[in-house]
């Protein structure tokens, strides 16, 4: 049973370029989270994907969007990038419906993302 | 807003040494608090779920802890190994508008010296 991937793992990007990440949930999960990982840092919330449409979203700017396929994978997309957007993206996996605290986040790899 | 800490930042201990890692919330409103194991440029795994009307929840060497009163959990770590070497970091899952969030805590880096 295949766990939650994600790709690229690494990715090297210039300021102003765009960038896609793509995250495919555990089997049998259908909502998808994003998180950015600083160096040293939590992961910070920056959505919340389900029923493809996006559900909650964090503390970050319209830069930030995503979207769910109805085979509930899911994109993340960065435009305009910024040296700060360099950090560890982070996507996890549940599934919705759950009694509220019995929701265990499935994480994946991550993706890597250097802006230089 | 949820505010979580973690204590210490960074742990170094002799091999098959018993230690406590501390993780501490704002807003004990909850759903559960989780504990996550990232091994370095990794993603995270999930060791232990604590759910709000729990008080701790065991698994193998490792125990955690909550008090919601006092918004506070301890992960305790036994007979410590060099493959716990790892970050651990502690989540509170929170009800937000239209869906839950997790907040996540900095972390504690530990190192189990063989």
């Amino acid at each position: 049973d295949a766990g939650v991937t994600q790709s690229p793992t690494h990715l090297i990007k210039t300021r102003g370029q765009q960038v896609t990440l793509r995250c495919s949930p555990k089997s049998g999960h259908d909502t998808v989270s994003w998180y950015q990982q600083a160096l040293g840092q939590g992961p910070q919330f920056i959505f919340q994907y389900y029923e493809e449409e996006e559900r909650q979203r964090g503390n970050f700017p319209d830069r930030f969007s995503g979207h769910q396929f109805p085979n509930y994978s899911s994109e993340l997309n960065v435009n305009a990038l910024l040296l700060g957007d360099s950090a560890l993206y982070l996507c996890a996996s549940s599934r919705d419906g759950l009694n509220p605290g019995a929701n265990v986040l499935t994480f994946g790899a991550g993706s890597r993302l250097t802006v230089l | 807003k949820q505010e979580v800490t973690q204590i210490p930042a960074a742990l170094s201990v002799p091999e098959g040494e018993n230690l406590v890692l501390n993780c501490s919330f704002t807003d004990s409103a909850i759903y559960n608090l989780q504990w996550f194991r990232q091994d370095p440029g990794k993603g995270l795994t999930s060791l232990l779920l604590i759910q709000s009307s729990q008080r701790e929840q065991t698994s193998g060497r490792l125990n955690a802890s909550l008090d919601k009163s006092s918004g506070r959990s301890t992960l305790y770590i036994a007979a410590s190994q060099p493959g716990d070497s790892a970050t651990y970091l502690c989540a509170v899952e929170k009800d937000g508008n239209t869906g839950n969030q997790f907040y996540f805590g900095t972390g504690t880096s530990l190192t189990v010296i063989p």
